[in-house]
């Protein structure tokens, strides 16, 4: 079954950009219609949606995020990635991406990846 | 922007319970809601889409129904497995949560 894991930089500092990737194994990222996304948790809060990428390459970003946020696809390396750009503290989260399934209007997550905590820092 | 509204916002109970969540949407989504749960540490893991549809794998004791603005969750017998955060989601909002406690 199709699996993802994030990775990247678990430490960034306050300015920078933010930058992971989400390695997708048992399938292949560019097959079906899936929209590939990515998600974030703060210690102790809900769920909040950063944007996603069709397989098309097509992007939808959070509108509150939109400025900062730009999400990519490497289908020869079956990844996508997500950077966000001048991190503050309140960026310090949980990233987890996630696959979505459904429509262009109605979708859920499954699977998701475990999840990597990224804390902004100087 | 649709809102989406859990509660309660935690619940208590014992093993073997009744448990029932609500969620609330801030207008009509028809049938076009999930529901995860989340234990700490890890990742949501996706237990119900379109409102009432068993995700494969997931124990037939989690159920869920509604339509247009209300929707619920249930667990008609609650087992240790079950104690974890529930989130309702619809496009790209989630609900705040419903953390479901030991009594």
């Amino acid at each position: 079954q199709v699996q993802l894991q994030e990775s990247g930089p678990g430490l960034v500092k306050p300015s920078q950009t933010l930058s992971l990737t989400c390695t997708v194994s048992g399938g292949s990222i560019s097959s079906g219609s899936y929209y590939w996304s990515w998600i974030r948790q703060p210690a102790g809060k809900g769920l909040e949606w950063i944007g996603r990428i069709y397989t098309s390459g097509s992007t939808n970003y959070n509108p509150s995020l939109k400025s900062r946020v730009t999400i990519s696809v490497d289908t020869s390396k079956n990844q996508f990635s997500l950077k966000l750009s001048s991190v503050t503290a309140a960026d310090t989260a949980v990233y987890y991406c996630a696959r979505g399934t459904g429509s262009s209007w109605y979708w859920w997550f499954d699977p998701w990846g475990q999840g990597t905590l990224v804390t902004v820092s100087s | 922007d649709i809102q989406m509204t859990q509660s309660p916002s935690t619940l208590s109970a014992s093993v073997g319970d009744r448990v029932t969540i609500t969620c609330r949407a801030s207008q009509s989504i028809s049938s076009w809601l999930a529901w995860y749960q989340q234990k700490p540490g890890k990742a949501p893991k996706l237990l119900i889409y379109k409102a009432s549809s068993l995700e494969s794998g997931v124990p037939s004791r989690f159920s869920g129904s509604g339509s247009g603005t209300e929707f619920t969750l249930t667990i008609s017998s609650l087992q240790p497995d079950d104690f974890a955060t529930y989130y309702c989601q619809h496009q790209e909002t989630f609900g705040q949560g419903t953390k479901v406690e030991i009594k």
